[in-house]
């Protein structure tokens, strides 16, 4: 059973600019959390969707957003990007939603200059 | 908002030795997990504890979730060399408007000599 796919592993990107990361959650899990881990703040929630809807949010910016397609693939968009976003970005899936019990793909690297 | 305070940042042992970590909070939380992390990848559960007082075993490593629910250990016996890595803890609660919030330690990490 492959695990939780994310892509792209690297990125750099320009301040101000976009960027959309992608993430595939494991075969019939339905929920998708996504997470932002920095030396300086560790490892912090941003949100978690479940059957397309946004279900639970974290203490993020609005620049922070994200959405669930109906094969619960989700994507996570952050605009105009500032030098403090550059951070390994996670996401972990579960079957049926919670926090708890999420399994946790490799993350994407994000680098802003 | 809630903050979780894990101890000690970082050790260094000997293979073989037994090794305790601990994280503490002002808050309390309804679940306690533990996860391991290793360069270039993303979290592994450990443990996770349900339970205030719960004790809980997984192979070597054994956690406890405090009492007061505001605290929990995790000990490692008889280190590994593959026992590197950062450990962290989490605490998850619900808030006043019914939202799921997990709040993660800023880690231990574990260097074992052979």
């Amino acid at each position: 059973k492959a695990g939780v796919t994310q892509t792209p592993r690297y990125l750099i990107k320009t301040r101000g600019q976009q960027v959309t990361l992608s993430c595939s959650p494991i075969s019939g899990h339905r929920s998708v959390s996504w997470y932002q881990q920095t030396p300086g703040q560790g490892l912090q929630f941003l949100f978690e969707y479940f059957s397309e809807t946004q279900r639970n949010k974290g203490n993020f910016p609005g620049r922070f957003s994200g959405r669930q397609f109906s094969n619960s693939r989700s994507e996570m968009n952050v605009s105009t990007l500032e030098l403090g976003d550059s951070a390994l970005y996670l996401c972990a899936s579960s079957v049926l939603g919670g926090l708890t019990e999420a399994f946790f793909g490799q993350g994407t690297r994000l680098t802003v200059v | 908002g809630q903050q979780l305070n894990q101890s000690p940042q970082s050790m260094f042992i000997q293979e073989g030795e037994d090794v305790s970590m601990n994280c503490t909070s002002s808050s309390i939380f309804n679940t306690w997990l533990w996860y391991k992390q290793d360069p270039g990848e993303g979290p592994v559960l450990l443990i996770a504890l349900y339970k205030a007082g719960e004790l809980t075993s997984n192979g070597r490593l054994t956690a406890q979730f405090g009492i007061t629910r505001k605290d929990s250990f995790l000990n490692i016996s008889a280190s590994i060399p593959s026992d590197v890595g950062i450990y962290f803890c989490a605490g998850q609660l619900y808030t006043e408007g019914g939202s799921e919030k997990l709040v993660f330690g800023k880690g231990t990490k574990l260097t074992v000599n052979p």
